[in-house]
């Protein structure tokens, strides 16, 4: 059973970097689109971007300038940055496995439990 | 960016009723689109890709219908598990994008 689990700080001030990982356990990180969500506090989920395989990555537009995704396939992570936050940060994040099924079918199938990062001073 | 808009917000029902939650995009998406639900405190869960396919595991209560910018997940018997925040989602162009959810709450 494929597991993820997300890690980093719960706190980041405003202006610093966001920094979280997302250990991947019971199955291969490779094949997979390991994207990264958020949902701030009472809204809606919006994808941040996803890495595939060994490293070609795409970002939503609107967060590409400050976000940088890589991975570690022999520790079967990967990790976000997202530089220069503010409080519109403030969300719980989530990693989770893109898997394609085929031309343009995309679904998320494993999620992380989601960690809560603050914005604030 | 491709805008999914859902209707309803929120709805309330009651057990074994008949739902219908709509979801709409901004341009024609063909088929791909997802539907998720997502419990509070949780993370979401996959119950429909492809606008039709149930995911494996998913009861068969759960269906979705629907192509190019018009699409609709149905629950024909509304159980208390399914008390819950249902969620589109495209997978048509990046950037990937989800509607703004529809809470399904209890009468």
């Amino acid at each position: 059973q494929v597991q993820l689990q997300e890690s980093g700080p719960g706190l980041v001030k405003p202006s610093e970097t966001l920094s979280l990982t997302c250990t991947v356990s019971g199955g291969s990180i490779s094949g997979y689109y390991w994207s990264w969500i958020r949902q701030p506090p009472g809204k809606a989920l919006e994808w941040i971007g996803y890495i595939y395989d060994s490293g070609s990555t795409n970002y939503n537009p609107s967060l590409k300038s400050r976000v940088t995704i890589s991975v570690d396939t022999s520790k079967n992570q990967f990790s976000l940055k997202l530089s220069s936050v503010t409080a519109a940060d403030t969300a719980v994040y989530y990693c989770a496995r893109g898997s394609k099924l085929r031309f343009l079918e995309y679904l998320f199938d494993y999620w992380g439990q989601g960690t809560l990062v603050t914005v604030s001073s | 960016d491709i805008q999914m808009t859902q209707s309803p917000s929120s709805l309330s029902a009651s057990v074994e009723d008949r739902v219908t939650i709509t979801c709409r995009a901004s341009r024609s998406i063909s088929i791909y689109l997802n539907w998720y639900q997502q419990k509070p405190g949780k993370a979401p869960k996959v119950l429909i890709y492809g606008a039709s396919s149930l995911q494996s595991g998913v009861p068969s209560r759960f269906s979705g219908s629907g192509s190019g910018t018009d699409f609709t997940l149905t629950i024909s018997s509304l159980q208390p598990e399914d008390f819950a925040t249902y969620y589109c989602q495209q997978s048509y162009s990046i950037p990937w994008t989800f509607g703004q959810g529809t809470k399904v709450e209890i009468k």
